[in-house]
């Protein structure tokens, strides 16, 4: 078990410009979950996935995110046409289902930085 | 809408204290409420999590305590060391499965 893993950690990029980020969660998890968090501030709640069903999504998440997870394994977040608003780090957690695991327990990744220059 | 609130936003104490992190939400139809702990340009640590149906969690020196009907939690660390310095965060999950994190509290403890 390694832990969550994401990449990459750290991207900087021009307005404008698509990026795209990566999830691995762990491997026995079938829950995935995007959060974004900005300075001082908590993580905000994206989307998550059972599986390769997405379940929810925020109204954070405007027309320009999109979020996949081909067959319940790793997921992608893609932002497209960058703003410098989107500067934040963008973490992944997941977790077992229920009631496979009645606590919910969320683990995280290290998080992916993103600059919007 | 569940809000999460920590309060102070920082506190710095010397080595050796035994701390109090604090934290209240609105909702008390929660699901379980967690600790987590992050690190400069880090991801989040979880530290302890407590289900609605408990009243406290122990783990080495942190102990958790969940008061639902009062909407409290307490973050308990006992004999603080220059290595807990951190921000230490709260989140709860309600009916929505997903948490709603607070701001954070960042812990510098002096040597």
């Amino acid at each position: 078990d390694t832990g969550v893993s994401q990449d990459p950690r750290h991207k900087i990029t021009k307005r404008g410009q698509n990026v795209t980020f990566r999830c691995d969660p762990i491997s026995e998890h079938n829950r995935l979950y995007w959060y974004r968090q900005t300075l001082g501030q908590g993580p905000e709640f994206l989307t998550y996935f059972q599986n390769e069903a997405q379940l929810e999504k925020s109204r954070l998440l405007s027309d320009r995110f999109s979020a996949e997870r081909p067959k319940g394994s790793f997921s992608t977040l893609e932002i497209q046409r960058t703003e410098q608003g989107d500067s934040a780090m963008y973490l992944c957690a997941s977790s077992r289902d229920r009631p496979i695991a009645n606590t919910g327990e969320l683990f995280f990744g290290e998080g992916s930085r993103l600059t919007v220059l | 809408k569940q809000e999460v609130t920590q309060i102070p936003a920082a506190l710095s104490v010397p080595e050796g204290e035994n701390l109090v992190l604090n934290c209240s939400f609105t909702d008390s139809a929660i699901y379980n409420l967690q600790w987590f702990r992050q690190d400069p340009g880090k991801g989040l640590t979880s530290l302890l999590l407590i289900q609605s149906s408990q009243r406290e969690q122990t783990s080495g020196r942190l102990n958790a305590s969940l008061d639902k009907s009062s909407g409290r939690s307490t973050l308990y660390i006992a004999a603080s060391q220059p290595g807990d310095s951190a921000t230490y965060l709260c989140a709860v999950e309600g009916g929505s499965e997903k948490l709603v994190f607070g701001k954070g509290m960042k812990l510098t403890v002096n040597p």
